[in-house]
This record gives structure tokens, sequence and C-alpha cells, in this order.
């Protein structure tokens, strides 16, 4: 079935330090991908997203290209701010029935100023 | 601005109540769906509904119980609450299609004692 591996956290980095949280996946088909931000007390919030092969999805400085060839969407942005400290989910929309979502376990990033 | 609210933010409630978690969108999606979520951060998801009358059990087992008499209310009911359902919980809806993700309410945070 699908899956959504993302690297382990925390992710402690200084004020405008450049970020990457990998993420890497498995699917049939072409899923889109997702990734969320989830701030401490909210619910998620869609941060990007990219449909199709090679887009590059992007909002608030953050970037990810979609790389089918190596199945990965990783997240970077070239400079944090002790604002971006949240928890970041890595998503597809897969083949299965209802384009359910499958998420990753999460990776907690703190920005430290 | 939300369009998906849920309804309490917080709520700590004694050891086998009765509750109901509200959640309600004006987006007027078929799809929603509730997810547990952890102190770990990961998502589970235990409950969804693709329309009018129709409800699922998601991946992890859950004692709670779903309706969907409207569109835009998707109530969760848990009959006697108790100390393990203690967790965050977040809906979501989401439009036809499988480029589109969720859109998530802010969650509801339950504490049973």
């Amino acid at each position: 079935g699908d899956s959504v591996t993302q690297m382990e956290g925390p992710v402690t980095l200084s004020e405008e330090a450049f970020l990457t949280i990998n993420c890497t996946y498995t699917a049939t088909g072409y899923p889109s991908l997702f990734w969320y931000v989830q701030y401490p007390g909210e619910g998620l919030q869609l941060l990007l997203k990219a449909t199709k092969a090679d887009d590059k999805g992007s909002n608030k400085g953050f970037e990810a290209t979609y790389r089918k060839e190596t199945t990965s969407f990783h997240l970077e942005k070239g400079s944090v701010q002790v604002s971006d400290s949240a928890v970041y989910f890595c998503a597809l929309t897969g083949n299965n029935a209802g384009n359910m979502l499958t998420f990753g376990g999460g990776t907690r990033l703190m920005v430290k100023p | 601005e939300a369009d998906i609210y849920q309804t309490p933010r917080y709520l700590v409630i004694g050891t086998g109540k009765k509750i109901t978690l509200e959640c309600s969108q004006t987006m007027g999606h078929d799809k929603m769906y509730w997810y547990q979520q952890d102190p770990g951060m990961e998502l589970h998801l235990i409950h969804y509904s693709y329309g009018v009358n129709s409800t699922e059990k998601g991946d992890l087992s859950s004692e709670s119980t779903v309706s969907r008499i409207r569109t835009e209310h998707f109530p969760l009911t848990l009959e006697s609450a108790r100390p393990s359902h203690t967790s965050q919980y977040l809906c979501a809806s989401r439009p036809p299609g499988s480029n589109y993700g969720y859109t998530f309410g802010s969650g509801t945070r339950l504490t049973v004692v």
C-alpha cells in the first residue's frame, strides 16, 4: 500500500539557517503530494502541494519539488524564523478508494533565536 | 478564516460521561474525516464519510461513533468516555478530485479524568 516516510525530529535550527525536511514515498501511479504545517494547539494547514512530476510547490518561503525518479518531496526553506517552529507533515493522495490522504509521521521543527 | 469548525476546542470530562464532538463545514464538501492525534504527533484515521448517510470506520479501531445526516455536519460521539480516549481529535473535509488536500478544523483536545 501507499506510505510516506519523513525524517525523524526534532530538528533544531538557529534563526536564518537553511531547512531541509526529507520526505520519501511509496505509491502506485501518479500521486499528488502535499506538505502540511501544524502550529501548537492548532489543526493542520496546507502549506504547499505538487500534482505531477517536476512540479515545484511553494508558499511562505517554503519549497518542495516532486521528484518521481527518487520518489521524494523534500521541504526546504532558505532562512527559517522562530515563527516557523511547528510540526510538518508530508502526505500523498494515492489511488485508493476515495483518494484518501496518506500522512507521514510528522517532523517537529524548533527554531531558536 | 476557517471554513471548518470544531467545538469545543478543549474539553475536560469525567470517566463514563457521554460526549459529542462537533464538526461543521461550510464548503459543501461530501468527503469528511475524523483523525485522532497522539502525543507523538502521528495521525490515525478513525472515521470517514463520503456523503450523507455514508460512514465508515478508519484504520484505527475506535469506540466512538459518527453520523452524517447533513452534508455540513459530521459529529463524533463517545458513549462512555475513558482516560484512554484522552487525545486531540481533528476533523477534515475535502472537495472531489485527487489534486486537492484536506481542510482541517482547529481540533478538540479531550481530557478524560
